[in-house]
């Protein structure tokens, strides 16, 4: 069936590094592909998403990167903050709303 | 305030005990979807209604049933709760996608239910 991994599970950086998660689907039919935020206890919410007819996308300090080929995608965060501390989720989706969800990757940022 | 709303928010049951999770949303959407989130898992959908009396089977289905009497609501029924059931649940809504093309889905506070 379709499946998203995605990688690492967990993630340690200081304030001010990088961040980059990584993941991969199985579907080539997938043109969708959104990326979730859940704070300690809250729902997830949605940070910044990629069609398939675009490479790249970005958003102040977050950017993802789409490789339809490889059928990889990415999340990056730059300067990184205490408050990007989080459970971080990628999707695919190819149409009717269907989200497959990774398994999400646990991000601290360590003042 | 558009908003998707769960109750209850945290539920301790036993084995067997019939019970209901209620979810509701005031933006008129026609799409509504059901979630368990499980560490290591992800999320995962349970089922899902694209329009009122119009549900379908998501990937993990057994042991729930849903109806979609009302556009607003989309409660989730447990008929016999299982231990391996325990799991955050959340409901979500959206405006309808298509067969290529796909909506924001806003999601309800979540609901921990405990089955012992």
């Amino acid at each position: 069936g379709e499946n998203v991994e995605q990688h690492p599970s967990t993630l340690s950086v200081q304030e001010g590094d990088s961040a980059v998660i990584k993941c991969t689907y199985s579907d080539s039919a997938s043109n969708y592909f959104p990326w979730y935020k859940q704070e300690l206890g809250k729902r997830p919410q949605l940070i910044i998403d990629i069609r398939s007819n675009v490479g790249e996308k970005k958003d102040q300090r977050i950017a993802v990167t789409l490789n339809k080929t490889a059928k990889h995608f990415s999340l990056h965060i730059t300067e990184t903050q205490p408050e990007d501390s989080a459970v971080y989720f990628c999707a695919s989706s190819g149409g009717y709303n269907k989200l497959i969800f990774g398994a999400g990757t646990r991000l601290a940022v360590h003042p | 305030e558009a908003q998707v709303t769960q109750n209850p928010r945290y539920l301790i049951t036993v084995t067997g005990k019939k019970l209901t999770v209620t979810c509701s949303q005031n933006m008129n959407h026609e799409y509504m979807s059901w979630y368990r989130q499980d560490p290591g898992l992800g999320l995962r959908q349970i089922y899902y209604s694209m329009n009122v009396e119009a549900t379908d089977k998501g990937d993990v289905p057994e042991g729930y049933k849903v109806s979609r009497k009302e556009k607003r609501n989309f409660p989730l029924i447990l008929e016999s709760p299982s231990p391996n059931q325990t799991s955050l649940y959340f409901c979500a809504s959206s405006t309808p996608g298509g067969p290529v093309s796909y909506n924001e889905q806003f999601f309800g506070p979540g609901t921990r239910l405990t089955v012992l």
